[in-house]
């Protein structure tokens, strides 16, 4: 089966350093979603590309967090400069179309000390 | 505004036993229906979907859910519950025009031998 494919599933580091999360949909899928998910806050959606250009990214904050898709392949969400509080499990979605059901990655556990 | 509520934070039952977890949503047209799964350390896995049609809907592992636009809910069921299941299970909704996947809060299940 197809998977959307999370990199680095854990990942442990200081405030203050740049913290780059990976993901590459599913070939052929053309809507990629970023969530963020804690236990205070459930999931929320970070931000949202059709066909690699950002249509979505209200949820995010905007003066250290950035996601792009360099490549059809590839999407990254960055941090920087990491704070404690963006401690959380980071997941990637991607699906054929909007409104179409999105498919899961195993996400990124960050934990900033 | 557009939500969806799951009453249920935690649910106990019995292996074996019947099950259903409840979801209601506020749309003004009928929304795009999901449930999905998440197992520990995982990211979330769709059990099944209402797009249009048969209100009641099957999805994997035997779980289904019925649609009734006169309650506003989606409910989940299963008629006999597997060690298996216990997991969090997430309702969400995408309505057509919006980009956002509005979540539940999620429904933990607990399965008793």
């Amino acid at each position: 089966d197809a998977r959307v494919t999370q990199t680095p599933r854990h990942k442990v580091t200081e405030m203050g350093q740049e913290v780059t999360m990976r993901c590459q949909p599913i070939l052929g899928h053309n809507t990629v979603f970023w969530y963020r998910q804690t236990m205070m806050q459930g999931l929320e959606l970070l931000a949202y590309f059709r066909n690699r250009a950002p249509l979505d990214d209200s949820g995010m904050p905007k003066d250290r967090f950035s996601a792009e898709m360099p490549d059809a392949t590839l999407a990254t969400l960055k941090i920087q400069p990491s704070e404690p509080r963006d401690s959380a499990v980071y997941f990637c979605a991607s699906g054929e179309l909007t409104g179409q059901p999105q498919h899961f990655g195993d996400g990124t556990r960050l934990s900033i000390l | 505004a557009q939500s969806v509520t799951q009453p249920d934070i935690h649910i106990t039952v019995s292996e074996g036993a019947s099950l259903e977890l409840r979801c209601n949503y506020s749309y003004g047209a009928t929304p795009y229906l999901f449930w999905y799964v998440q197992s520990p350390g995982q990211g979330l896995q769709l059990l099944l979907k209402y797009f249009s049609g048969d209100t009641l809907v099957q999805g994997i592992k035997g779980f289904e859910a019925e649609f009734k636009r006169s309650q506003s809910s989606f409910n989940l069921r299963k008629p006999s519950v597997h060690w298996s299941d216990a997991a969090e299970y997430f309702c969400t909704a995408f309505s057509g025009g919006y980009n956002k996947l509005i979540f539940g809060a999620g429904t933990r299940l607990a399965v008793h031998p």
